[in-house]
């Protein structure tokens, strides 16, 4: 069975900081995409950032990065510049078999 | 440009009641993803359909589940004699393309949810 762990329940950085989130999955396909998500108190599911598995460059959105290690099946998601608006539940999800995976999720505070 | 719509955003069922959940995918995506997602969890896949078909429903209850997504009209999920443990929020989402296209724009864009709370 596919996995995804989030070993991280919940994290804090100080306003303007900047914050990593771990993940690591189990899968046996090649080709895959991986995602990361967004879910703050109002509930909707956003769409922060994504990574073809065939491409070695790291992907990169505005303050949003990732670092993707594929032998290690590891896909961090760095947020630099923190805002009090990032404040939210975070999933990493990859693309597999039609479906997504997800992990448990990080839960992110931000201190002003 | 609307987003994936879903209605209700709040549904109350008593046990033994019919769920119906509606989901309008983004205008000119035609793939279709129910995930169900728990308190304090995150979403596990149940449905995903195209246009009239379902393509893979490995993670729906075999018993009382069943969704669809005809030519006209929204995709709806059917829950039939809900018990308390349906109790969650449903969220759909679409895509452009499927795993079968080449242009491989996997990106799902998810509705708000429906939050069914069995009484």
């Amino acid at each position: 069975a596919q996995t995804v762990t989030q070993s991280q329940p919940e994290m804090s950085v100080q306003e303007a900081e900047t914050v990593t989130l771990s993940c690591t999955y189990d899968t046996s396909e090649s080709d895959y995409y991986l995602f990361w998500y967004k879910q703050p108190p109002s509930r909707q599911m956003i769409l922060v950032i994504r990574q073809e598995a065939y491409k070695q460059q790291n992907a990169t959105e505005n303050r949003f990065s990732v670092n993707f290690q594929k032998a290690a099946k590891s896909f961090s998601l760095k947020i630099s510049d923190s805002q009090l608006g990032d404040a939210a539940m975070y999933f990493c999800a990859p693309f597999s078999n039609y479906q997504l995976i997800w992990g448990a999720g990080t839960k992110l505070i931000i201190k002003p | 440009n609307a987003g994936v719509m879903q209605n209700p955003r709040h549904l109350v069922r008593r046990r033994g009641q019919e769920a119906r959940l509606r989901c309008s995918p983004m205008k000119g995506h035609s793939h279709v993803y129910w995930y169900r997602q728990l308190p304090e969890e995150g979403l596990k896949f149940m449905v995903y359909l195209q246009k009239e078909n379902i393509i893979d429903e490995s993670g729906m209850p075999k018993e009382r589940f069943s969704a669809e997504f005809p030519k006209e009209g929204p995709s709806i999920l059917r829950i039939q004699q809900v018990v308390r443990g349906d109790s969650a929020a449903y969220f759909c989402a679409s895509s452009l393309t499927g795993p079968s296209d080449s242009t491989k724009s996997y990106e799902q864009y998810f509705g708000p949810g429906t939050r069914l709370t069995v009484t």
